[in-house]
């Protein structure tokens, strides 16, 4: 069972907007601004999409936005495009644990 | 370019020991953020090790003692050291580097297959 929270599947038609939480504890999400998302398309390695709750790396389209609300972050996909489509995983510091991850979220565009 | 090529996976029996390289391009691990992160098949990614800037490591507390990380600036090199392996350890094995603290997994290597079968 995998420290964060997230839902199995989403999905969305071209153009919507969908949002994938992440729910975890006063020890990870909620006790730190260090939550982060990973995109990973089948068969390829994860790629970082957002960092410290909201900050996009470099090359990273304004599309997909970050945020948190007490123990639960969210990542929100606009203005969905077939290319997004893949698994999805939120990572948080946990303190002295160490860094947590979601069990994963797969988007579908339909 | 900067990034991270990882090599010493393979099929290990149940009990063994495997020392997993991550050589880095484009910057120096000394005074750098390096991680291993590992994903079983089908399965999600977990975190197993990160040494940091200054040198502190640390581990998931599930690999109970059995993960270690290490960096060799000479080799510009980071080491997973892993002992007493499980089929549960069969995983494709991470090495990430970090741009910063909160931006730990920043970019990921090509990953290396670790299976554990007897």
């Amino acid at each position: 069972q995998s420290a964060l929270t997230q839902p199995p599947s989403a999905s969305g038609s071209p153009g919507q907007s969908v949002t994938i939480s992440c729910t975890g504890t006063s020890g990870d999400v909620g006790g730190y601004n260090y939550v982060s998302w990973y995109q990973q398309r089948p068969g390829k390695g994860p790629e970082l999409m957002i960092y410290e709750i909201t900050k996009r790396p470099s090359g990273v389209p304004d599309r997909f936005s970050g945020s948190k609300s007490g123990n639960t972050a969210s990542l929100t996909v606009s203005g969905l495009q077939g290319a997004d489509e893949g698994d999805y995983y939120c990572s948080s510091y946990a303190g002295i644990k160490g860094w947590v991850f979601g069990g994963g979220t797969k988007l579908t565009v339909l | 370019e900067v990034q991270v090529v990882e090599s010493g996976g393979g099929l290990m029996q149940p009990g063994g020991s495997l020392r997993l390289s991550c050589a880095a391009s484009g910057f120096s691990v000394n005074n750098s953020y390096i991680s291993w992160v590992r994903q079983a098949p089908g399965k999600g990614l977990e975190w197993v090790s990160s040494i940091y800037r200054r040198g502190h490591s640390n581990s998931a507390d599930s690999m109970e003692g059995r993960f270690s990380i290490s960096r060799d600036s000479s080799r510009n090199n980071v080491y997973l050291q892993t002992y007493s392996l499980t089929a549960a350890d069969t995983a494709v094995y991470y090495c990430v580097r970090g741009e910063s603290f909160g931006a730990l997994f920043s970019g990921w290597g090509q990953g290396t297959l670790v299976a554990v079968s007897s």
